[in-house]
């Protein structure tokens, strides 16, 4: 069964308004999650990596002031999109680490689909 | 050099046939490795992981990894049509972050 849960799976937002996206980690606790946007046919690209009780840590051109994350658990991440825009539409995708013996391994949320109209 | 590369394909096979998917990878200190499968318009599934040198047969599935070569790859048996996919290699190199390779398209013939 699925070790991390999205929701929702799709939304399709106004321009100008904001959108959250969660991201939770189930029968497990992850310190560190992460959010990944993916345009069609392309290359997953990650965003940020989302840190329990701390600041994300964005990736190189990705503004931090229009996508807020925050990691206020150890099992639920939220993305919101602030003042969405046409542009934002995507496939928005988080992962969570999931501590092991051999070490870390990294499960994908379902990912929701983000239309801005 | 890309810290993980993987040919970006499409890879063709008919269905029955094995497929083979490579990835190369830059950093010795990978500990641990990983394929995912990611059908169009999903998220990726993880099908695999392998942290030894040599082989890992799971099904249909069989992760080789060499780590003086410095590559990991997938064999899919009988292939399907219903195996048609991308597939990513990942790697941790011990620390928080999983680097992943941009992904081989394969396409199973019927």
């Amino acid at each position: 069964g699925a070790v991390v849960s999205q929701h929702p799976s799709w939304v399709i937002c106004k321009s100008g308004t904001s959108v959250k996206i969660e991201c939770r980690s189930l029968d497990f606790q992850a310190t560190t999650m992460f959010w990944y946007r993916q345009f069609p046919k392309q290359s997953l690209m990650l965003m940020a990596t989302s840190n329990e009780g701390s600041k994300a840590t964005y990736e190189q051109g990705v503004e931090k002031d229009k996508f807020l994350i925050n990691h206020a658990s150890l099992t639920l991440s939220t993305l919101t999109v602030t003042s969405a825009h046409p542009e934002d539409s995507s496939f928005y995708i988080c992962s969570a680490d999931m501590p092991g013996g051999s070490g870390n391994t990294i499960y994908f949320g379902e990912g929701s689909w983000l239309t801005v109209v | 050099q890309k810290e993980v590369e993987q040919n970006s394909g499409p890879l063709s096979v008919p269905e029955g046939a094995i497929a083979s998917l490579n990835c190369t990878y830059s950093d010795r200190g990978s500990q641990s490795f990983f394929w995912y499968r990611q059908y169009s318009g999903k998220s990726p599934e993880l099908i695999m992981s392998i942290y030894s040198n040599g082989d890992k047969e799971d099904g249909r599935f069989t992760a080789q990894l060499n780590k003086a070569s410095q590559y990991v790859s997938l064999l899919i048996r009988d292939s399907q049509p219903s195996d048609s996919a991308t597939y990513l290699c990942a790697l941790n190199t011990g620390g928080f972050k999983t680097i992943f390779g941009a992904g081989t398209r394969l396409f199973v013939k019927a």
